[in-house]
């Protein structure tokens, strides 16, 4: 069965200093992975997607994620993190039917 | 139209009452999908359609819940005798029906049950 965990249920990191959230999926087959931010009273917005090839894909915003088949990981990345990235952070597994994380909230430090 | 549109955005009812919620997906998408989010949480799949196919009822928590959705339009969610339980956000999304790509969501439906 497809599931995903995120470890990690809030964080918070200093604005510019860099982020890293930690998504591990359990999937049958290559899987499609997908994170997306959710921003308060807004609605979900795909940052990136993986499906094959380069295991590190850029998304928007400037976040970055690498998919590692041996750890099953998909972690999202960011260099450096503005004010405006305080949001929550989906991961999900699968297609058509996806199946989601419980999110991490992101809390940026001035 | 351009994005993803839910109605009412929110809706408080009473326990037991029977509610209906709207999504109108973006034009040409062929896939529709509703999720439930309670509070502090993830996302929960519902149900799911694909053109003219047979939905995907595999989420739907219990025979209160029921969704209809006509060819590739508008697809309604009906919540029957509603229980506090039910309170969460419930969200629809789109796609063009692929697997390459990921969803449209729409803002949600906050739905309370007092």
């Amino acid at each position: 069965a497809q599931s995903v965990t995120q470890p990690d249920i809030h964080i918070t990191v200093s604005e510019g200093a860099s982020l890293e959230l930690r998504c591990n999926y359990s999937y049958g087959a290559t899987p499609y992975l997908f994170w997306y931010v959710q921003s308060p009273g807004q609605g979900l917005q795909l940052l990136l997607k993986y499906f094959s090839g380069d295991t590190l894909v850029q998304g928007i915003k400037g976040f970055e994620a690498e998919f590692k088949r041996s750890q099953s990981s998909f972690n999202l990345r960011k260099p450096s993190v503005h004010w405006s990235d305080a949001a929550e952070y989906f991961c999900a597994v699968g297609t058509p039917n996806m199946r989601f994380g419980a999110g991490t909230r992101l809390t940026v430090k001035p | 139209g351009a994005g993803v549109s839910q109605s009412p955005s929110n809706k408080v009812t009473e326990k037991g009452k029977d509610v209906e919620l709207r999504c109108d997906p973006i034009s040409g998408h062929t896939a529709l999908y509703w999720y439930r989010q309670r509070l502090g949480q993830g996302l929960e799949f519902l149900i799911y359609f694909q053109g003219n196919s047979a939905p995907d009822k595999s989420g739907l928590p219990s025979d209160r819940f029921s969704a209809e959705r006509t060819g590739e339009s508008v697809s309604t969610l009906t919540i029957q005798r509603t229980q506090q339980e039910d309170s969460a956000v419930y969200l629809c999304a789109s796609s063009p029906g692929t697997d390459l790509y990921g969803y449209t969501f729409g803002s949600g439906t906050r739905l309370t049950v007092v």
